[in-house]
């Protein structure tokens, strides 16, 4: 199976500065058929399913807020939430579906400072 | 709008046999989608279980696949998990997903508000 790894853990920012979440996986994400990474981000606030935010490590799903940004390739990609809000209180996750068993990151907890 | 309601019993016994279903509504089971189960064990993280696509194409969680069915019903417009000998490990909140294909976007844009089950006598 493809380990994901994320870190950190949690994560403490003040409104309106920077969070940013690394993301490793075991072996290469990337579908080479078409050059994509199959590498996405998950939101989940408590009580509610998670929210697809990224696709292919850095595509923005449609009505997702262009303060977040995926990055990266090859194994290392990383979530970046350019000033955040106090709405961006969650668990976010990574999640690979390049090679099943599809896999996700242990989650990364984002708090208000 | 899409809208995916899982159902099923919310305690099973050890031994038992965990069965859900996951309702489809705004979107027809037979568009170019994978339907997917996932779990989350409370407090913990996300684990996918496996997903079927509309042809009965299914593909599983191997350290699940030798307790595990998923079947779709296209007549209802409905698919379903079925997890058999299950123990207090597989307790959980169960989340049923659409996932697009990976050559659109591979991402699960569609989630059902999830349902608790425990696995206790």
């Amino acid at each position: 199976d493809i380990v994901m790894t994320q870190s950190p853990d949690s994560l403490t920012v003040s409104l309106g500065d920077r969070a940013t979440i690394n993301c490793k996986s075991s072996q290469s994400v990337l579908y080479t058929s078409n050059n994509k990474h199959y590498l996405a981000w998950y939101q989940q606030k408590p009580g509610q399913p998670p929210k697809l935010l990224i696709y292919w490590a850095s595509t923005r799903e449609s009505g997702v807020p262009d303060r977040f940004s995926g990055n990266g390739s090859g194994t290392d990609f990383t979530l970046t939430i350019s000033s955040l809000q106090a709405e961006d209180v969650a668990v976010y996750y990574c999640h690979q579906y390049c090679t099943g068993p599809y896999t996700f990151g242990q989650g990364t907890k984002v708090e208000i400072k | 709008q899409v809208q995916l309601q899982e159902s099923g019993p919310g305690l099973v016994k050890p031994s038992g046999t965990l069965s859900l279903t996951c309702a489809v509504s705004g979107a027809s089971i037979s568009s170019s989608h994978w339907w997917t189960w996932l779990r989350q064990p409370p407090g913990k993280g996300l684990e996918w279980i496996g997903e079927i696509f509309h042809s009965g194409r299914s593909t599983y969680n191997p350290s699940l696949r030798s307790r595990l069915t998923i079947i779709v019903d296209k007549s209802k417009n409905q698919f379903s998990l079925t997890l058999s000998s299950v123990t207090a490990t597989d307790t959980a909140v169960y989340y049923c997903a659409r996932r697009d294909l990976r050559e659109r976007s591979g991402g699960m844009d569609v989630w059902g508000q999830g349902t608790t089950v425990t696995v206790s006598s």
